[in-house]
């Protein structure tokens, strides 16, 4: 059953800590990426990543971190350092630059708060 | 950078009545997609489309890509409950890339039975 998965879904923090979501895909896509979305909005890209060990910013970093140790997962830490962190994080992949569509295949998302 | 922008933001109408969403990016795409997000779910994708004046159908959806490349629609005919969401177009900022997609607001549409 391929796809990908985030979790938590949802996701409770008090302000001033460090947090990390997960993201895992088994579709053997080479590029991943994290969008934020806030109510009534559209998304914003925070980090890519198009292949493993290498990733670059997005619109949004300030406040974020990510790696990409292995090709099947891309985490997101929302740090400290993040003013706004309540969002809803979507993670997402695609074929990366061997496929030949930039068609993006979205995780459920998880829904950040902070309290 | 890329702007793409969708108009209106919000939309209402009654069941059985057509909806349309417009798309304007401020540079030239190589593709636009066009993507579905359900309350409380994750986008999922609808079409791309890639030729200049492309028009794509898909039961009763049809999507138009513009001459020059820099504009699309959306046109749902008799809407039903089924297609109540929030619809964005997108693009890619540049050709063969893997940089990740410029999103527009998003039309939400609510349907009244």
């Amino acid at each position: 059953d391929g796809g990908i998965t985030q979790s938590p879904k949802y996701l409770f923090r008090k302000e001033g800590q460090n947090v990390t979501l997960s993201c895992e895909q088994n579709l053997n896509h080479d590029a991943m990426y994290w969008y934020r979305q806030d109510p009534g909005q559209g998304l914003r890209l925070i980090y890519y990543s198009q292949i493993v060990n290498d990733f670059q910013k997005g619109d949004i970093a300030e406040g974020y971190s990510v790696s990409r140790e292995k090709k099947e997962s891309f985490p997101l830490t929302v740090t400290s350092a993040q003013k706004n962190p309540t969002a809803f994080y979507l993670c997402a992949s695609n074929e990366g630059t061997s496929g030949s569509t930039d068609t993006q295949y979205f995780g459920p998302g998880t829904r950040l708060t902070v309290l | 950078g890329q702007q793409v922008m969708q108009i209106p933001q919000y939309q209402h109408v009654q069941e059985g009545e057509d909806f349309t969403t417009y798309c304007n990016s401020s540079t030239t795409l190589s593709n636009i997609q066009w993507y579905k997000q359900r309350p409380g779910g994750h986008p999922v994708f609808l079409i791309q489309l890639v030729k200049s004046g492309e028009v794509k159908k898909q039961k009763r959806l049809t999507f138009q890509f513009g001459e020059a490349k820099k504009n699309s629609s959306l046109h749902i005919t008799a809407t039903q409950t089924t297609d109540v969401g929030t619809y964005f177009c997108a693009g890619p900022p540049r050709v063969g890339g893997a940089d990740g997609l410029t999103f527009g607001k998003g039309t939400h549409l609510i349907i009244q039975p």
